[in-house]
C-alpha cells in the first residue's frame, strides 16, 4: 500500500498569509491526525478526524482549522500566520479509531518570514 | 496535568543493549506507544503496550506497568542506523494524543 502523503513538502510564507496543507491517508485508514514539530516543543498534536468528524482538537488557537473529506483525505489551514507558525506540519493515518499506531506522511515544512 | 517524561539523550556502544525509559501522568490512560524518527525523516511506529509486560519485536522491546506509570523500549544488539530519536506516546482520557520531548539515542562504534 502507498504510504500516507503530504503536500506541499516544503512552503515559505509572509506572516500573515494563511496556508492550506493537504494529507492523503493510507488507502482504509479513515482516521487522520495532524502534528505540529518544533525543536523546542517537540510533537503537539493539533487535531484528529475520524470519518469526516473533528474528533478533538489541541490546545492551539483558532487560527488553526482543519477538516476531513469523505475520501478520508484531510486539510490544515493555518490563517494570519505568525512567525511561531514556522514548523514541520504532520499528518498520521491510523486503521483504528483508537490511533494508538499511527502511519507518518513526511511533513510539510512551514516557514513564516 | 499531563505529561510524558523521558530522558533527553542516551549513549549506548554499537552491539549493546539500550533501555528507554518514559513515566506518564495523565487524567486516564490507554496504552503507551513507541515511535522511532531519524533526522529529517517523519516518526514511524514501533510498539503499542496496552496491558502490563513486554512485547517482543525482532530487536525491539517494549514493557509497560500501569500500576507504577512506566514503561520502556529496549533495543538489542544496537546497530549504528538504530541512531534516532525515540518518542513515547499515550491517548489520554480527554482522547488527546499526547507525545513525550524524545531521547534522542547516539550510539558509538
Amino acid at each position: 500500500k502507498a504510504g500516507v502523503t503530504q503536500t506541499p513538502r516544503y512552503l515559505i510564507k509572509t506572516r500573515g498569509q494563511q496556508v492550506t496543507l493537504s494529507c492523503s491517508p493510507i488507502s482504509g485508514h479513515r482516521s487522520v491526525s495532524w502534528y505540529q514539530q518544533t525543536p523546542g516543543q517537540g510533537l503537539q498534536f493539533l487535531f484528529e478526524y475520524f470519518s469526516e468528524t473533528q474528533r478533538n482538537k489541541g490546545n492551539f488557537p483558532g487560527r488553526f482549522s482543519g477538516r476531513q473529506f469523505s475520501n478520508s483525505r484531510s486539510e490544515m489551514n493555518v490563517s494570519t500566520l505568525e512567525l511561531g507558525d514556522s514548523a514541520l506540519y504532520l499528518c498520521a493515518s491510523s486503521p483504528s479509531g483508537e490511533g494508538y499506531e499511527q502511519y507518518f506522511g513526511p511533513g510539510t515544512r512551514l516557514t513564516v518570514t | 496535568g499531563q505529561s510524558l517524561e523521558q530522558p533527553s539523550e542516551v549513549t549506548a556502544v554499537e552491539g549493546a543493549i539500550v533501555q528507554i525509559n518514559c513515566t506518564y501522568q495523565t487524567s486516564g490512560f490507554y496504552g503507551l506507544s513507541w515511535y522511532q524518527q531519524h533526522d529529517g525523516g517523519a516518526p514511524t511506529f514501533l510498539s503499542y503496550n496496552a496491558l502490563d509486560g513486554l512485547e517482543e519485536t525482532g530487536r525491539f522491546s517494549s514493557f509497560l506497568s500501569r500500576s507504577d506509570s512506566y514503561g520502556y523500549l529496549l533495543l538489542q544488539e544496537l546497530q549504528m542506523k538504530d541512531s534516532a530519536s525515540y518518542f513515547c506516546a499515550v491517548r489520554d482520557r480527554d482522547d488527546k494524543i499526547i507525545f513525550g520531548k524524545g531521547t534522542r539515542l547516539h550510539i558509538l562504534p
